[in-house]
């Protein structure tokens, strides 16, 4: 079955820092881009970061900048982020989604996980 | 406030056409393709239109997607009541090196 499957997420305080994952099955996983898309509670959807099919391109959103750090381990066809200095306003449902291609970019999404909840109070 | 303005809501009776617009700046819309996705309550996003107007296999005729300049719409003819769902517009932004989204419009089957 083609999936993609978000963990990680928790409940943590202001400050800290936290590595969410997504692991794909049943697609060539390092054909593809991989993003990262979140949507804080009751409110719209916020592209966060996406990776080329090496690692070798990476963009970030501004809000997450110099914060948050993409990563992919294409033997393990898994996709992560790095959230450092997380703030309240980070919290929100974390969504993996692919792209269609393996190094050029838009805002086309074709496959998307359920999502992890990240919740950052203190 | 996002990117690419969508209207906060939408309205139309079953059977009904309803459209969706997407504004935007010469940095996105003016320059990339526009993507649509539908989000039904509680569950992920899915992909609806591609590349301005194309349709994912699986999707319905009634969607359809066009864009000129710097502005995209939806359409959505024969309004179904599984069709209340929150809509996003979403393209690649030239300038932010960033892929930006509309802020939402909220499909009500009256």
């Amino acid at each position: 079955e083609v999936q993609l499957v978000e963990s990680g997420g928790v409940v943590v305080q202001p400050g800290g820092s936290l590595r969410l994952s997504c692991a794909a099955s049943g697609f060539t996983f390092d054909d593809y881009t991989m993003h990262w898309v979140r949507q804080a509670p009751g409110k719209g959807l916020e592209w966060v970061s996406l990776i080329s099919w090496d690692g070798g391109s990476t963009y970030y959103a501004d809000s997450v900048k110099g914060r948050f750090t993409i990563s992919r381990d294409n033997s393990k066809n898994s996709l992560y982020l790095q959230m450092n200095s997380l703030r309240t306003e980070d919290t929100a449902l974390y969504y993996c989604a692919k792209g269609p291609y393996s190094s050029s970019w838009d805002g086309e999404f074709d496959l998307w996980g359920r999502g992890t909840l990240v919740t950052v109070s203190s | 406030q996002s990117v690419l303005t969508q209207p906060p809501s939408a309205s139309g009776t079953p059977g009904q056409r309803v459209t969706i617009s997407c504004s935007g700046s010469s940095s996105n819309i003016g320059s990339n393709t526009v993507n649509w996705y539908q989000q039904l309550p509680g569950t992920a996003p899915k992909l609806l239109i591609y590349s301005n107007n194309q349709r994912p296999s699986g999707v319905p005729d009634r969607f359809s997607g066009s864009k000129s300049g710097t502005s995209a719409s939806l359409a959505i003819s024969g309004l179904q009541s599984e069709d209340e769902a929150d809509y996003y517009c979403a393209a690649w932004d030239d300038s932010l090196n960033a892929v930006v989204f509309g802020g939402g419009t909220k499909l009500t089957v009256l």
